[in-house]
C-alpha cells in the first residue's frame, strides 16, 4: 500500500499522559499537512511542513502540542499533558502538488 | 467565524438520480477548492477539485461548479449510486497546496 499511513489507529490514555503519534507520507510527497477533526466537524488544521520546514502552525496548537518531520520523510506529533478536550481524530496529509491525501487517521480517547 | 459552511447536514436521494451538494464561502481570499468522501473510521477521500479560474470541473459521474460572485461551490453527482452513500465535505484554499479550510460536511444517502 503506497498510501499515507498512520499509526497508531487508535490510542486510549489517561489524563495527563503524554502521546505521540506517527505519519508516514506517500513517497516524494514534500508537504505535510496535520489536521483534526471532531466528531459532526470538518477537520480542522493544525500544522503543515514542507520537507523539514514546519511552515504554519494553527493557534489551535497549544504549546501542549509539538510537530516534528526530521529529514522531510515520517512525521510526528506529540501531545504533552493530555486533556479529555484532546479526544478527537488526528489526521495526516501529504501532497506533492495541489491535492492533499489523507491517511485513516489516529483516533484518539482520553479518559 | 465559520468561512466554509455546509448548510445540509444530510441529503437523501433515490439511486440514479442526481445528488447536489452545497457549500458557501466567505473568504474572497480563497481561491482552489476541494471536495472531499469520507467512509467511517477512515480518512478522507480526495474526489475533485476546482481552481478559481475555472467555472466548473468534470471527472466521470462528478461535476463541481463555482460560482465566484456568490461564493458558493457545489457538486453534482450522476447517477447516484448506493456506493456514494457517506460524508462529504467542501474544503477551500489560498492558494493550491496550502491549509485547507472544511465545512462541516454533508450525510449523503442514496437509496436503492
Amino acid at each position: 500500500d503506497t498510501g499515507v499511513s498512520q499509526n497508531p489507529r487508535h490510542k486510549i490514555t489517561k489524563r495527563g499522559q503524554n502521546v505521540t503519534f506517527r505519519c508516514d507520507p506517500i513517497s516524494e510527497h514534500n508537504r505535510l499537512y496535520w489536521y483534526r477533526q471532531t466528531l459532526g466537524q470538518g477537520p480542522e488544521f493544525l500544522t503543515y511542513f514542507q520537507n523539514e520546514a514546519q511552515l504554519e502552525k494553527s493557534r489551535l496548537l497549544s504549546d501542549r502540542f509539538s510537530a516534528e518531520r526530521p529529514k522531510g520523510s515520517f512525521s510526528t506529533l506529540e501531545i504533552q499533558r493530555t486533556e479529555q478536550g484532546d479526544s478527537a481524530m488526528y489526521l495526516c496529509a501529504t501532497s506533492e502538488f495541489d491535492e492533499q491525501f489523507f491517511g485513516p487517521g489516529t483516533r484518539l480517547t482520553v479518559l | 467565524d465559520q468561512q466554509v459552511k455546509q448548510n445540509s447536514p444530510s441529503l437523501s436521494v433515490q439511486e440514479g438520480r442526481i445528488s447536489i451538494l452545497n457549500c458557501d464561502y466567505t473568504n474572497s481570499m480563497f481561491d482552489y477548492f476541494l471536495w472531499y468522501k469520507k467512509y467511517p473510521a477512515e480518512g478522507p477521500t480526495f474526489l475533485i477539485s476546482i481552481s478559481s479560474i475555472k467555472d466548473k470541473n468534470e471527472d466521470g459521474r462528478f461535476t463541481v461548479f463555482l460560482n465566484k460572485s456568490a461564493k458558493h461551490l457545489s457538486l453534482h453527482i450522476v447517477p447516484s449510486q448506493p456506493g456514494d452513500s457517506a460524508v462529504y465535505f467542501c474544503a477551500a484554499s489560498e492558494n493550491a497546496g496550502n491549509m485547507l479550510t472544511f465545512g462541516g460536511g454533508t450525510r449523503l444517502m442514496v437509496k436503492p
